[in-house]
């Protein structure tokens, strides 16, 4: 089955940016989307088709895709932006999506 | 504005089966496909499947596959999830989220399975 596969953790100073990375063979061809969950809360958009942000999301948060790696960008970081982070994406057919196993962003 | 509202929390026997709603607003419901994720306690999200509003098509995680059901009712603009056999590992919070890469998403429903 197809996998995404995110770095557990990342660990930034105030102010700094944070770069949080996420594989996948078909990465080349299917979109990449972000997502921020904080503890007890549903996840929210922050990214979608590898690099737009919705409205209301800070200019901080961007996202870029290079082969098959894709990469959320949050320049920056206050406090607040402290959450796990989820990248989703679809298989090669597009019919079957999944998430990465999710990152932890620790500001310290 | 866009919303999706869960049902409420459920507690069920191993063996059972869980239907939860997700009773959208704020759009055109047959314009956009409902996603279902569910989370474990502690762990990252899992991609149940995902069903169009419009013909009622339906891709499900091969995991779950026997298992799950999907349907929307566009009377009411409320989408349905029902797992059927249900295992203490079921035991997760439940989301529906609209369209397959989930830009609103609803509150969760907790469903506990526990003998």
């Amino acid at each position: 089955s197809y996998e995404l596969t995110q770095p557990p953790s990342v660990s930034v100073s105030p102010g700094q940016t944070a770069r949080i990375t996420c594989s996948g063979d078909a990465l080349p061809k299917q979109y990449a989307y972000w997502y921020q969950q904080k503890p007890g809360q549903a996840p929210v958009l922050v990214i979608y088709k590898d690099s737009e942000r919705p409205s209301g999301i800070p200019e901080r948060f961007s996202g870029s895709s290079s082969g098959t790696t894709v990469t959320l960008t949050i320049s920056g970081v206050q406090a607040e932006d402290e959450a796990d982070y989820y990248c989703q994406s679809a298989d090669s057919s597009g019919t079957i999506r999944v998430f990465g196993g999710g990152t932890k962003l620790t500001v310290l | 504005q866009v919303q999706l509202v869960q049902s409420g929390a459920e507690v069920k026997k191993p063996g059972a089966s869980v239907k939860v709603s997700c009773k959208a607003s704020g759009y055109t419901f047959t314009s956009y496909g409902i996603s279902w994720v569910r989370q474990a306690p502690g762990q990252g999200l899992e991609w149940m499947g995902w069903i169009s509003a419009y013909n009622g098509n339906t891709n499900y995680a091969q995991k779950l596959q026997g298992r799950v059901t999907m349907t929307t009712d566009t009377s009411t603009s409320t989408a349905y999830m029902e797992l059927r056999s249900l295992r203490s590992d079921d035991t997760a919070v439940y989301y529906c989220a609209r369209a397959a890469h989930g830009d609103y998403w609803g509150q969760g429903t907790l469903v506990t399975v526990s003998s």
